[in-house]
């Protein structure tokens, strides 16, 4: 059991430029999660698959924000013209099909200029 | 609405000095509320799980307790390691297993 991952780990882009990142859950799990934090707050929920299914999406997340998970394994989520308050510590989770116990990955910190 | 608030929001122990975290929660029928640390710079990680009232967990110095609507999380004789940020969640029973958060407890234990 490696754990989830996510690549990058961090990001700084200009405002307007689009940015994508990719998180790879546990193998078994196939439940995933991505999940917004800013400073000093909890982790606010932007989006959940079941397989490959894209079951719910916020209402946080704006046009500029899609996800995916191609058959079910990794997931990407991109944000398209990105804006200052857009930086934020982007987390992905997954669970497995018994529990709703839900393990994160490390994050990707995004910082927009 | 589905709502977790935690308290207090900054909590200083001397080493050994063993206190509770407060975690009050509403919710429109429980599937479960869960405990998370979080160290600086990254993701969260699993505690426990609570399913029920009058439901206990234990690891190590930290213990969790479930009543209809609060948890506690009871930290005996901490260590400086036990420094983090405290999260709780819930899951409502008819949601899409997403978590609600509350916005934690910075927790300081000094030497």
């Amino acid at each position: 059991d490696t754990g989830v991952s996510q690549n990058p780990r961090h990001k700084i882009t200009k405002r307007g430029q689009n940015v994508t990142f990719r998180c790879d859950p546990i193998s078994e799990h196939n439940r995933l999660y991505w999940y917004r934090q800013t400073l000093g707050q909890g982790p606010e929920f932007l989006t959940y698959f079941q397989n490959e299914a894209q079951l719910e999406k916020s209402r946080l997340l704006s046009d500029r924000f899609s996800a995916e998970r191609p058959k079910g394994s990794f997931s990407t989520l991109e944000i398209q013209r990105t804006e200052q308050g857009d930086s934020a510590m982007y987390l992905c989770a997954s669970s497995p099909r018994v529990t709703g116990d839900s393990y994160f990955g490390p994050g990707t910190r995004l910082t927009v200029l | 609405e589905d709502q977790v608030t935690q308290s207090p929001e900054a909590l200083r122990l001397q080493e050994g000095e063993s206190s509770s975290l407060n975690c009050s929660y509403t919710v429109s029928g429980l599937r479960g509320l869960f405990w998370y640390r979080q160290d600086p710079g990254k993701g969260p990680e699993f505690l426990f799980t609570l399913y029920s009232a009058g439901e206990e967990k234990e690891k190590e110095r930290l213990k969790a307790t479930l009543t209809k609507k609060e948890s506690f999380l009871h930290i005996t004789a901490p260590k400086p390691e036990d420094s983090a940020t405290y999260l709780c969640a819930v899951q409502a029973r008819d949601s899409s297993y997403k978590l609600i958060f509350g916005s934690g407890t910075r927790l300081l234990v000094r030497p």
